[in-house]
């Protein structure tokens, strides 16, 4: 089954402790998105990745990192976790970039991350 | 200014009738334009992707381009109860390598 798979489904950290979510599609898709969903603010990207070793910044980056080492798997890192990282966050990913017409993404299921 | 704007609703119809979702987007070289539902905690899903002016249908669902007027809507005709959901908007612009939503407008079907 054609899947984007994200772990954990739901998260409680404390601030400071570094964690990692992690995503995989098993599609070959070319491009990764990470997004965050906040009431009143909708989907947010953080980064994308357009092929492996190929990531760019999206519109709130401030506090993540990710990496590409291989086409299935985009996992988000939170090195210091803070409070106002708490969300939900989706992965998704799409045949390719966005303007190529190939740009129809499927999400993951979604990780509920709450930092205390 | 945001680049894609949506009424965040709710918006209610009865069961049968036309939804209408409007969505308006800043940057005019903006090239193709999503809609996404996205149920009650689950993830978004595509419904339709438009990038020329004009109508385009998809069974119940209509998209409809004004690029001149920098404004998407989606139709949603013989609305069902299981049409209740936010209904996300998403632009790409010329050039760009993301995707930029609106916040979502909350759809609700009354039977």
């Amino acid at each position: 089954e054609a899947q984007v798979t994200q772990n954990p489904r739901y998260l409680i950290t404390v601030t400071g402790k570094k964690l990692t979510v992690t995503c995989s599609q098993n599609m070959n898709h070319e491009y990764m998105s990470w997004y965050r969903q906040d009431p009143g603010l909708g989907l947010r990207q953080i980064y994308y990745s357009m092929n492996v070793e190929v990531t760019d910044k999206g519109d709130v980056p401030e506090g993540y990192k990710v990496s590409r080492k291989e086409k299935r798997n985009f996992p988000l890192i939170l090195e210091s976790p803070s409070p106002n990282q708490t969300s939900l966050y989706f992965c998704a990913s799409s045949l390719g970039t966005p303007g190529t017409g190939q740009e129809t993404q499927y999400f993951g299921p979604g990780t509920r991350l709450l930092v205390l | 200014q945001k680049e894609v704007e949506q009424n965040s609703g709710p918006l209610s119809v009865p069961e049968g009738a036309i939804a209408s979702l409007n969505c308006t987007y800043s940057d005019r070289v903006s090239q193709s334009f999503f809609w996404y539902r996205q149920y009650s905690g689950k993830s978004p899903e595509l419904i339709m992707s438009i990038y020329s002016n004009g109508d385009k249908e998809d069974g119940r669902f209509t998209a409809q381009l004004n690029k001149a007027s920098q404004y998407v809507s989606l139709l949603i005709r013989d609305s069902q109860p299981s049409d209740s959901a936010t209904y996300l908007c998403a632009v790409n612009r010329f050039g760009a390598n993301n995707l930029f939503f609106g916040t979502g407008t909350r759809l609700t079907v009354i039977p």
